[in-house]
């Protein structure tokens, strides 16, 4: 089974520093992906970055970067220059690659960032 | 593009009821995928459907079906309504796996 922990139930940062939220996975998939998913207060859930796990550069867009230790099974998400629109729930899944069963995302418990200004 | 579409926003049911969600793709979409949200378990998957079919099941009871139309959209019903099935249901739709799932707004159900 698929398991996605995230360690840090709440993390806050100052407006303009840069916050690291953790996240560690564990499945028996060899072809598998890895996203953040952020889910402002409006509920909607939005996608922040996705990683191929084949792939070993870390993904990178705009000012969110990834920091994925495959061999440890770690997927850390950065922020550089938060901005208050930043402030949400972050989540962390992990899904089937192209070859999987079926597209079923296995979420973390989440982590709440608060932007301080 | 219109987005993920989800039917109502908002319901409020009483204990034993029943209640039927909708769920409007992207268009193009052929995979939707249900989630239940509550505070205390997360994001736990439901169901997922690609062309009318269900193609897998998360671990909830018998109470919990769906479907797909041949449009791609689906519906989930919820029969016999408990307390604890108080939730935000989310909806996905993809095109295949392993590129984002969108979301749409969810279905916050309020079992009284």
């Amino acid at each position: 089974a698929q398991t996605v922990t995230q360690s840090q139930p709440e993390m806050s940062v100052q407006e303009a520093e840069t916050v690291t939220l953790s996240c560690t996975y564990d499945t028996s998939e060899s072809d598998y992906y890895l996203f953040w998913y952020k889910q402002p207060p409006s509920r909607q859930m939005i996608l922040v970055i996705r990683q191929e796990a084949y792939k070993q550069q870390n993904a990178t867009e705009n000012r969110f970067s990834v920091n994925f230790q495959k061999a440890a099974k770690s997927f850390s998400l950065k922020i550089s220059d938060s901005q208050l629109g930043d402030a949400a729930m972050y989540f962390c899944a992990s899904g089937p690659g192209s070859q999987g069963g079926s597209e079923k995302l296995v979420f973390g418990k989440g982590t709440k960032l608060t932007v301080n200004p | 593009k219109a987005g993920v579409t989800q039917t109502p926003r908002y319901l409020i049911k009483t204990r034993g009821q029943q209640v039927t969600l909708s769920c409007s793709p992207i268009s193009g979409h052929r995979s939707v995928s249900w989630y239940q949200q509550t505070p205390g378990q997360g994001l736990q998957f439901l169901f997922e459907y690609f062309s009318e079919t269900q193609r897998n099941k998360g671990n909830f009871p018998g109470r919990f079906s769906g479907r797909q139309f041949s449009n791609s959209r689906s519906e989930m019903n919820v029969s016999t309504l408990e307390l604890g099935d108080s939730a935000l249901y989310l909806c996905a739709s993809s095109t295949r796996r392993g590129t984002e799932a969108f979301f749409g707004q969810g279905t916050r159900l309020t079992v009284v």
